[in-house]
């Protein structure tokens, strides 16, 4: 069964850069697409955009000038990176699975998530 | 962007009852809402694909229904593991969006 883990800094300086990284174990990265998800505290979940295997993604508009996610397939991980963070971007970062692209893109495995926090 | 609406926010319930949850979307999604149960501390899980089918080895007791704005997540004879927080989700187009979660509390 594949398994999702999210590393990384749990607490980064506003304007800085966040970057976390999810590896896969018990599966390959290829032919599924990832995302990435956040839940802001005690909020809902909004989806930050999702990479295929290939390398082609798509981002949520409201986050695409400040979100790079790429994917390594050698090391069967991929990565997110945040640009010029600020508070309002502390949440929880889950990277998730998805068999296909919209419009069946359910997430069917999920990493447990790494709390980021952006603070001086 | 779609939005997605569900209701109630919160629901108190016993183990044994039937609990619906009603999620709406601002626009029409055809049959492309999913429904997942969060735990604290947890991911969330995928409970239900495609509005009605059953992700592998969820119980039986979840059914979801609905097509174009309108859907529900039913819950048959609650079980005290159900007690969680329940989000629908549109994949119809991008950005996917959740609705706001229902949060299921035990009476």
């Amino acid at each position: 069964q594949v398994q999702l883990q999210e590393s990384g800094p749990g607490l980064v300086k506003p304007s800085e850069t966040l970057s976390l990284t999810c590896t896969v174990s018990g599966g390959s990265v290829n032919y599924y697409y990832w995302s990435w998800i956040r839940q802001h505290p005690e909020k809902g979940l909004e989806w930050i955009g999702y990479i295929y295997y290939n390398g082609n993604t798509y981002y949520n508009p409201s986050l695409k000038s400040r979100v790079t996610i790429s994917v390594d397939t050698s090391r069967n991980h991929l990565s997110l990176e945040m640009y010029s963070v600020t508070a309002a971007d502390t949440a929880v970062y889950f990277c998730a699975r998805a068999p296909s692209a919209i419009p069946r893109a359910y997430f069917d495995s999920w990493g447990q998530g790494t709390l980021v926090t952006v603070s001086s | 962007d779609i939005q997605m609406t569900q209701s109630p926010s919160s629901l108190s319930a016993s183990v044994g009852d039937r609990v619906t949850i009603t999620c709406r979307a601002s626009q029409n999604i055809d049959s492309y809402l999913n429904w997942y149960q969060q735990k604290p501390g947890k991911a969330p899980k995928l409970l239900i694909y495609g509005a009605s089918s059953l992700q592998s080895g969820v119980p039986s007791r979840f059914r979801g229904s609905g097509s174009r704005t309108d859907f529900t997540l039913a819950i048959s004879s609650l079980q005290p593991e159900d007690f969680a927080t329940y989000y629908c989700q549109q994949s119809y187009s991008s950005p996917q969006t959740f609705g706001q979660g229902t949060k299921l509390e035990i009476k």
